[in-house]
């Protein structure tokens, strides 16, 4: 069966420093997977998506980032986090034409 | 662009009783799935159930049921029978067949289940 990881599962970090957040998934191979970012009490905003190695597409314009090294892993990253960043990050996972997403435990960030 | 709305910020219901949640989206497009995803206090996102836009029957998992009303844009989630467990934010979601997967959320509605 297949699994989705993500880490950490809380962080803690002050303003203008680095972000690296990683997702994994097990169980599948060339998984679309994307980025949400959930505010507190909000809905999910997409972020990024990815449909392959290499391959991102952004949806908002900010101080984020997202890559691919690998098939199965996806990660967000900030050089210089704002205040703004702080929220709850969800990655996802779909199989092609499948459109049911499945969600990873999430990351709680705070900014301070 | 494809918008979805949840009118219901929060509700709540005693447990036993049926609660159902509304949803309302506003699509040009024909094929389309839409969901509803449940997200505990845990904060994990769960998928409760699924609708085709193609199938006339509404969809059931359980407890979980839907009443799709295409025309009408509507699709909201009927849980009978509701338990404390079911206690969380529920959001509706849409994806167009045509696209690359991409979900639109509405911004939930909290539900919460009295003993």
């Amino acid at each position: 069966s297949q699994t989705i990881h993500q880490w950490p599962a809380t962080l803690v970090q002050p303003v203008g420093s680095p972000l690296s957040l990683e997702c994994t998934v097990e169980g599948t191979s060339n998984p679309n997977l994307y980025w949400y970012r959930q505010a507190a009490g909000r809905g999910l905003q997409l972020l990024f998506y990815s449909v392959g190695i290499g391959q991102i597409s952004s949806e908002v314009p900010q101080n984020l980032s997202a890559s691919r090294p690998q098939d199965r892993q996806f990660i967000l990253s900030s050089k210089k986090l704002l205040l703004s960043d702080s929220g709850f990050y969800l990655c996802a996972w779909t199989k092609d034409f499948s459109y049911e997403q499945y969600f990873g435990p999430g990351t709680r960030l705070t900014v301070t | 662009a494809q918008t979805v709305t949840q009118s219901q910020p929060e509700m709540s219901v005693q447990e036993a009783e049926t609660v159902t949640l509304s949803c309302t989206y506003d699509t040009s497009e024909s094929n389309y799935y839409l969901f509803w995803y449940k997200q505990p206090p845990s904060r994990q996102m769960i998928l409760v159930i699924r609708q085709e836009a193609y199938k006339q029957q509404n969809a059931t998992e359980n407890r979980f049921s839907v009443n799709f009303q295409k025309a009408a844009k509507s699709f909201s989630l009927k849980i009978s029978d509701s338990q404390l467990g079911d206690t969380a934010m529920y959001f509706c979601a849409f994806v167009s067949l045509f696209g690359n997967e991409k979900l639109t959320f509405g911004t939930g509605t909290r539900l919460t289940i009295i003993p």
